[in-house]
């Protein structure tokens, strides 16, 4: 158990829908991070936040966004769904903005278009 | 942006043998090279990690290695056992890009009894 939470494990859900999830980082770790992963693409980063504040941003949709809460806790939006957009989707968290610092990953949320 | 390239895609060893991973990057500024295991369905888990101001790590069977001046990186694993199949992506993170993680395409090890 890496300390990092997602909600929920699965989803599945229709195109054009919109969906959340949900991510809770090891306690005191201050950077959050949205990772994708599907057949075709590999595991790819889509946004970092630290404290509140995005940091970092890869090749992340319109359609998707995130933010951080007060309480650390983040959430990833994807709105508009596509069939692509069936993936796994990963949180991962740090204690630092950037460095020599590990990435600890939660269990991921499965997504499933139909 | 960083580029990260790995190879093979698969490889099967047998039981005992060992597997060797290489990977190379295209950004000179990355100056840490992690390397995860990620089991079928399963989150992806950190094994081995090495900065660029080393050249080699070793941690019981598992090892990497790292030539700046070539920049490849790569991963060893000595006297393989079956938990050892995994998928194994190697990243690199690049100074000034945050500390987001490039993967690589993922290496699928398969040990065979």
């Amino acid at each position: 158990d890496s300390g990092v939470t997602q909600t929920p494990k699965h989803l599945i859900t229709a195109t054009g829908q919109r969906v959340t999830l949900r991510c809770s980082p090891r306690s005191g770790d201050l950077s959050v991070y949205w990772y994708q992963q599907s057949l075709d693409q590999g595991l790819q980063f889509l946004i970092q936040y630290y404290n509140g504040e995005e940091r970092a941003k890869g090749n992340i949709l319109e359609r998707f966004s995130a933010q951080q809460f007060p309480d650390l806790h983040s959430e990833l939006n994807l709105s508009s769904l596509e069939l692509g957009d069936s993936a796994l989707y990963f949180c991962a968290s740090s204690s630092r903005l950037a460095g020599y610092n590990e990435q600890f990953f939660g269990p991921g949320t499965r997504l499933t278009v139909l | 942006g960083e580029n990260v390239e790995q190879h093979p895609s698969t490889l099967s060893v047998q039981e005992g043998d060992s597997a060797v991973i290489k990977c190379t990057y295209s950004d000179s500024a990355s100056n840490y090279f992690p390397w995860y295991k990620q089991e079928l369905g399963k989150r992806p888990q950190l094994i081995i990690d090495i900065r660029s101001n080393v050249g080699e790590k070793k941690d019981q069977r598992i090892a990497v290695t790292l030539n700046k001046t070539a920049k490849h990186f790569s991963l060893h694993i000595t006297e393989t056992q079956p938990e050892d199949s995994a998928v194994y992506f190697c990243a690199a993170v690049s100074t000034g890009g945050g500390n987001k993680l490039t993967f690589g395409t993922g290496t699928q090890l398969k040990v065979e009894l």
